[in-house]
């Protein structure tokens, strides 16, 4: 089946470490994209990539870091410069086609020990 | 002001019941429309995408867009306790050279038999 893998579903970090969450999809879908959900806020964008080796910041990006090496993965690094980064942790794949929806995987929870 | 309200909930309604679930928006250059569904620990599902103003169907749900009013709606028909979970609304709008989805905070519906 096609879809979008998370992982880990669970992830702790300590006090200054950085922390990398990993994202892969089997859609070949060009554009991807990571974001941070907090309770009682909506989604919000950390960074996005329309293309391998090419990625943006979104509108919270600081304390984040990225890579887009290959097609099918993006992983996010949370680094310790992140002071608040407990979260709800979504990736996300599109077309990368005009206003074609976004397609979520089942997200990674980052708590700080 | 933020660009897309939604009420927070929950909703709680019973078996069967019609379930409206609304947005409200400010950017008229918001041009897509999207439902998503939520279910606890799991990444968003889109459920309905629509572009123009008017009724889109599937099944049970009916989205709705109202560009005049920037107000949209999701109708849920004869709801099932599986329907319980968040529902979020999202818009997109031309941001660069991609697509950037705003969100709503997310409406929790309960379904009680």
């Amino acid at each position: 089946d096609g879809g979008i893998t998370q992982s880990p579903k669970y992830l702790f970090r300590k006090e200054g470490q950085n922390v990398t969450l990993s994202c892969e999809q089997n859609l070949n879908h060009d554009a991807m994209y990571w974001y941070r959900q907090d309770p009682g806020q909506g989604l919000r964008l950390i960074y996005y990539s329309q293309i391998v080796n090419d990625f943006q910041k979104g509108d919270i990006a600081e304390g984040y870091s990225v890579s887009r090496e290959k097609k099918e993965s993006f992983p996010l690094t949370v680094t310790s410069a992140q002071k608040n980064p407990t979260a709800f942790y979504l990736c996300a794949s599109s077309t990368g086609l005009r206003n074609q929806p976004q397609h979520f995987g089942d997200g990674t929870r980052l708590s700080i020990l | 002001q933020k660009e897309v309200e939604q009420d927070p909930g929950p909703l709680s309604v019973p078996e069967g019941a019609i379930v409206s679930l609304n947005c409200t928006y400010s950017n008229s250059a918001f041009q897509y429309f999207m439902w998503y569904r939520q279910y606890s620990r799991k990444g968003p599902e889109l459920l309905m995408y629509t572009y123009s103003s008017g009724n889109k169907e599937d099944g049970r749900f009916t989205a709705q867009v109202d560009k005049s009013s920037k107000y949209i709606s999701l109708f849920i028909r004869d709801s099932q306790p599986s329907d319980s979970a968040t529902y979020l609304c999202a818009m997109s709008s031309r941001g660069g050279n991609t697509d950037k989805l705003i969100f709503g905070t997310g409406t929790r519906l309960q379904v009680f038999p």
